[in-house]
């Protein structure tokens, strides 16, 4: 069964600084990845996603992931975070062999303040 | 434009008195799949449909039934709903799993 891991469950960080939210996964089998972004009272969105080729992927609003497939990580980074980041992320597994379900992580809380 | 349509998006409800959430899509996808989100927890999956009369079980799908008879529409029904169910829950939608488009949500209350 696959699963993923988001160790923080929160993150707080000062406007302009930069961030890497951390995702990993267990996974027996090829997987895609995606990252969504929760906004307070909102669905979710795509920020982005890992089908195959380069492992850096770039997203919507300045963000970007990078697969690592020895680490089984699916790290988001952004150089410089604004206010308006300030949500709630999840990362996301998908099986490719049993293509049944897109399992999610517990989700990391973006906090940006001045 | 695309989008997955839930309704109601608020409700609040009494122990054991059915409820149905419609959820519907316009993108034409074979796929689609309910969620609850809690926290702490993420989203956990309760029931998922492959095509039109194809269910079957998510991680979580003690009390929730569902089914598929048109493409388009999928809706979670709660028989009779407990205050374990109270939640923010999530209608998705996709061509093959993977990428997922989401609704809303709908937030339940069972008191």
């Amino acid at each position: 069964a696959q699963s993923v891991t988001q160790l923080d469950s929160q993150v707080p960080v000062f406007e302009e600084a930069p961030v890497e939210l951390r995702c990993n996964y267990s996974s027996s089998v090829s997987v895609y990845l995606f990252w969504y972004v929760q906004y307070p009272n909102q669905g979710l969105q795509l920020l982005l996603k890992y089908l195959s080729g380069s492992t850096l992927v770039k997203g919507i609003n300045g963000f970007e992931a990078e697969f690592n497939k020895s680490q089984t990580s699916f790290h988001l980074r952004k150089p410089s975070v604004h206010i308006s980041d300030t949500a709630e992320y999840f990362c996301a597994v998908f099986n490719t062999g049993t293509a049944s379900k897109l399992t999610f992580g517990t989700g990391t809380r973006l906090q940006v303040t001045l | 434009e695309a989008q997955v349509t839930q309704n109601p998006r608020y409700l609040i409800t009494v122990t054991g008195k059915k409820l149905t959430v419609t959820c519907s899509q316009n993108m034409n996808h074979e796929y689609m799949s309910w969620y609850r989100q809690d926290p702490g927890l993420g989203l956990r999956q309760i029931y998922y449909s492959m095509n039109v009369e194809v269910t079957d079980k998510g991680d979580v799908p003690e009390g929730y039934k569902v089914s598929r008879k048109e493409k388009r529409n999928f809706p979670l029904i709660l028989e009779s709903p407990s205050p374990n169910q109270t939640s923010l829950y999530f209608c998705a939608s996709s061509f093959a799993g993977g990428e997922l488009f989401f609704g809303e949500g709908s937030r339940l209350t069972v008191l």
